[in-house]
C-alpha cells in the first residue's frame, strides 16, 4: 500500500521565493497534518486539516505561510515570500479517526 | 500548553547492550505513542499505549504506560545497528484523542556502535 507521498523530497531555493510543497495522504484518511522539524526546535505541528476543513491553524507560523486541501488525496503548504529561517524538513501526515499518524518521509527545505 | 521531556537526549552504545529512555509530563495522558525517526525518512509509530499500567512489547522492544499517566519507558533489547535513529513519544493533547494534534517529545538520539 502506497503511505504519505510529498514532493519534493529536496527543495533549494532563494530568499523571497515562493515554495510549494505537496502532500497526498493515504487513500481514505480523515485528517492531514503538517509539520515542521529543525535541530532547535524539534517537531512541531503547523496545521492539520479534517475532511479536507482547517481545524487548527495555530501552529502556523506567521501570514507567509499558508495550507490549502482542495480535496480528500491533495494538500500543499506554500511559503511566500520565503526567508533563511524557514529552513527545516517539513512533514505531511494522515490519519484515520482514533488511529495514529502515518508519516511522509518529508520534504528538505533550504533557503539561500 | 503540555510539553513532553524525553531523557537521555542522546545515547551512545554498543551493539548487544539494553537501552531504556523515558518520557515525562506535568500533565496527564491518555495515550502515549512512541515514534521512531531514521536518517531521511519520516517517524514511524512503534508502540502505541492505551491504559495505565499497560505494558507491551513489539519484538525486542517494550513500552510501559506509566500508572501515574504522566510518564512512559522504552526498552530495546539487545541492540543492533539497525536500531539507529531518534526515538520520540508524543500524546493527544488535553481532551483529544490519538487522531487530533499530538504533543511530541523533543526526541532522544540512539547511536549504535558495531
Amino acid at each position: 500500500d502506497a503511505g504519505v507521498i510529498q514532493s519534493p523530497r529536496h527543495e533549494v531555493t532563494e530568499m523571497g521565493q515562493e515554495v510549494t510543497l505537496r502532500c497526498k495522504p493515504i487513500s481514505g484518511h480523515d485528517y492531514l497534518f503538517w509539520y515542521r522539524q529543525t535541530m532547535m526546535r524539534g517537531l512541531e505541528l503547523l496545521i492539520y486539516f479534517n475532511n479536507n476543513v482547517p481545524i487548527d491553524d495555530s501552529g502556523m507560523p506567521e501570514d507567509r505561510f499558508s495550507a490549502k486541501m482542495p480535496n480528500a488525496s491533495f494538500s500543499t503548504l506554500k511559503i511566500q515570500p520565503s526567508e533563511p529561517r524557514d529552513s527545516a524538513v517539513y512533514f505531511c501526515a494522515s490519519s484515520f479517526p482514533g488511529a495514529h499518524q502515518h508519516f511522509g518521509d518529508g520534504t528538505r527545505l533550504s533557503i539561500l | 500548553g503540555q510539553q513532553l521531556n524525553q531523557s537521555p537526549q542522546s545515547m551512545f552504545i554498543q551493539e548487544g547492550e539494553d537501552v531504556s529512555m523515558n518520557c515525562t509530563s506535568s500533565s496527564i495522558f491518555n495515550t502515549w505513542l512512541w515514534y521512531k525517526q531514521e536518517p531521511g525518512e519520516g517517524p514511524v509509530l512503534l508502540i502505541a499505549l492505551y491504559k495505565a499500567g499497560e505494558l507491551t512489547s513489539n519484538g525486542r522492544l517494550t513500552a510501559q504506560f506509566g500508572i501515574t499517566r504522566k510518564d512512559s519507558f522504552l526498552n530495546i533489547s539487545a541492540s543492533i545497528p539497525s536500531d539507529v535513529g531518534i526515538y520520540f513519544c508524543a500524546g493527544p493533547n488535553a481532551g483529544g484523542t490519538s487522531y487530533g494534534k499530538l504533543t511530541f517529545g523533543q526526541g532522544t538520539i540512539l547511536t549504535v556502535h558495531p
